[in-house]
């Protein structure tokens, strides 16, 4: 089955700093890479997602790259402030079901 | 849309209770997801189905887990008998298919 890793498992900031947040992944035919925030005691919610036939998707501060080839996408987070502090997870599919990653904890400090 | 719905939020049971954690996808939503959140594995998915049907429970960890989705609005997780290592927050999450997948604000429970 797919297996997805993601790092680092935490990553510290100052605000107005950018953050990166890198997964790799092993199914090939995957083509679906979406990125999830879960902030404490809610369920993720989806910020940004990339397709297989696409390599680069922007929404305002957040960017998501990918690189088929490679089999590893990433998440920039630019300009980061307070309420970017949460739990960030990588995921990916094949049109129905998500594999995740292991999650990363993101601190912006100020 | 309110979302998807669960219930309920929180739940403590003692071992060996039977624990019934409810679901309603978001309306139009023809897939849905069980997912299980703990520190040690993550998020794992448990089973999803579409238009009514399971169609992969790889992820359901014994047969003391069992879920159903008797129409498209309501679907059940049960655990029977429940043990602490079941301990964990569950998700349910629904999709249209097109890989947008939408969670629920979760179930925590604890089993003592």
């Amino acid at each position: 089955g797919e297996n997805v890793e993601q790092h680092p498992s935490t990553l510290s900031v100052q605000e107005g700093d950018s953050a990166v947040i890198k997964c790799t992944y092993s199914d090939s035919a995957s083509n679906y890479f979406p990125w999830y925030k879960q902030e404490l005691g809610k369920g993720p919610q989806l910020i940004i997602d990339i397709r297989s036939n696409v390599g680069e998707k922007k929404d305002q501060r957040i960017a998501v790259t990918l690189n088929k080839t490679a089999k590893h996408f990433s998440l920039h987070i630019t300009e980061t402030q307070p309420e970017d502090s949460a739990v960030y997870f990588c995921a990916v599919g094949d049109g129905n079901k998500l594999v995740f990653g292991a999650g990363t904890i993101l601190r912006v400090k100020s | 849309d309110a979302g998807v719905i669960q219930s309920p939020r929180h739940e403590v049971t003692e071992m060996g209770q039977e624990v019934t954690l409810r679901c309603k996808p978001i309306s139009g939503h023809d897939y849905l997801f069980w997912y299980r959140q703990t520190m040690m594995r993550g998020l794992e998915l448990l089973i999803y189905f579409n238009n009514n049907v399971p169609i992969d429970d790889s992820g359901m960890p014994e047969d003391r887990f069992s879920a159903k989705m008797p129409n498209a609005s309501f679907s059940t997780l049960k655990i029977q008998p429940s043990e602490p290592r079941d301990s964990a927050v569950y998700f349910c999450a629904s999709s249209q298919g097109t890989g947008f997948v939408f969670f629920g604000p979760g179930t925590r429970l604890t089993v003592l």
